[in-house]
Parts: structure tokens; C-alpha cells; sequence
């Protein structure tokens, strides 16, 4: 168990809605990091919030954005889905930056119809 | 920008033989390189990284990586494997400056047979 949670586990939809993934980091941990996991495009760093900020972006697109709040827990929000944001969404968490060990929860799977 | 290449997509072995699982990296300045480990239906798992210093780095489960700066490589090596180290390994490196991305390889699924 690394310490950080992740719901829901499971996650079906329809293409043009919009879902939420949740994220609560192991205590003590400042950073969340967002990941992508798809057999086409394998495992993508999306974003990074460090203490309630923005601290790095990746390959996110336009229609997810993603929060931290003052808990320190993280949302993700995907927006207008497509077939292709079928993935596995991963959260991991560290004291800092990418240098320290990462901790990632169980993930979120996103299945869109 | 960085990138990561795992030079093998699978590696079967039997249980107890060495194995080594390839990396190789781009960056223009100096990385931070990292292997970690995914169980089936589970999160990644941190097996070792290298910041600096001894470029020979431990990790747990008895894994040890080189990194090799002129070769641009960071493979992974275990001398004795077990069936539970059947598993997806990624490499993934980090640049030293502008902190602010992680590239990961597409996977080595090693399967280790009894």
C-alpha cells in the first residue's frame, strides 16, 4: 500500500460528458502528480501541483484540468471525452519535486462509450 | 526535451537466471533516471534512481542499475530472478534542469518461468 487513494476505482462513460478523478496523497506529501496510461500512447506525465499550485505541465490537453486543494487532496477533470480518453489515470505523490520518489495510488479506469 | 528508449518490449527467463533490461536515454543536460515497476492491476512502484554520484545504484527487491553517461544508458539487472518478479519495468528519466517533466519508456514486460 503506497498510502495514497485514488476513486473511484472504475469509471464508465459516454463520449461529451465529464467525469472527476480524486486523489489524497500519502500525508506529508506536498506534490500530486498526474499520469496518463494507454496502450497507444504508454505512460504520460500530465500535470503537477505543488502545495496548492500549479507547478508543471505535461501533455494535458485542453479539455482536462486539474486542482489542488487546500487539503493537499487533487482533483482531475476530463471534459467533452472522446473514445480515445480511454485510459488508466494514475496519481502519485512526493515531498517535492521530480527528483524525489514518487508514490502512486492504484489508478482510475476510464472506460468512454 | 528528454526521451526514453526500453530497448526490449518482452524478456522471458527462467527462474533464478540473471537478467538485464535495457535503457537508453536523450536529454542535452544532465537527468535524473528512475526504474520502476508495475504489478498487475497496480500502481507504479519506485525499484531504484539515480541522482548523482556512484554510478552503480541499488534498489530493493535485490535490483541494481548502472548508469553509463557516455553510452547514454541505464539498464537493470538482477542477478537471480524469481517467479514474482514477473511484472511491466519502466525507465523513466527526469532532466536536472527546468524540473518539470518525467518521460517514461513504453515498458519491458519480463515474465520469469518456472
Amino acid at each position: 500500500d503506497s498510502g495514497v487513494t485514488q476513486t473511484p476505482k472504475h469509471l464508465i462513460t459516454a463520449t461529451g460528458q465529464r467525469v472527476t478523478l480524486r486523489c489524497s496523497p500519502r500525508s506529508g506529501d506536498l506534490s500530486v502528480y498526474w499520469y496518463q496510461q494507454s496502450l497507444d500512447q504508454g505512460l504520460q506525465f500530465l500535470i503537477q501541483y505543488y502545495n496548492g499550485e500549479e507547478r508543471a505541465k505535461g501533455n494535458i490537453l485542453e479539455r482536462f484540468s486539474a486542482q489542488q486543494f487546500p487539503d493537499l487532496h487533487s482533483e482531475l477533470n476530463l471534459s467533452s471525452l472522446e473514445l480515445g480518453d480511454s485510459a488508466l489515470y494514475f496519481c502519485a505523490s512526493s515531498v517535492g519535486g521530480f527528483q524525489e520518489t514518487q508514490y502512486f495510488g492504484p489508478g482510475t479506469r476510464l472506460l468512454v462509450l | 526535451a528528454q526521451s526514453v528508449t526500453q530497448l526490449d518490449s518482452q524478456v522471458p527467463v527462467f527462474e533464478e537466471a540473471p537478467v538485464e533490461l535495457r535503457c537508453n536515454y536523450s536529454s542535452s543536460v544532465s537527468v535524473y533516471l528512475f526504474w520502476y515497476v508495475q504489478y498487475p492491476n497496480q500502481g507504479l512502484q519506485l525499484l531504484l534512481k539515480y541522482l548523482s554520484g556512484s554510478t552503480l545504484v541499488k534498489g530493493i527487491n535485490g535490483f541494481e542499475a548502472e548508469f553509463n553517461k557516455s553510452q547514454t544508458s541505464f539498464h537493470l539487472r538482477k542477478p537471480s530472478v524469481h517467479i514474482s518478479d514477473t511484472a511491466e519495468y519502466f525507465c523513466a528519466v527526469s532532466e536536472l534542469v527546468n524540473n518539470n517533466d518525467m518521460r517514461f519508456g513504453a515498458g519491458t514486460r519480463l515474465t520469469v518461468k518456472p
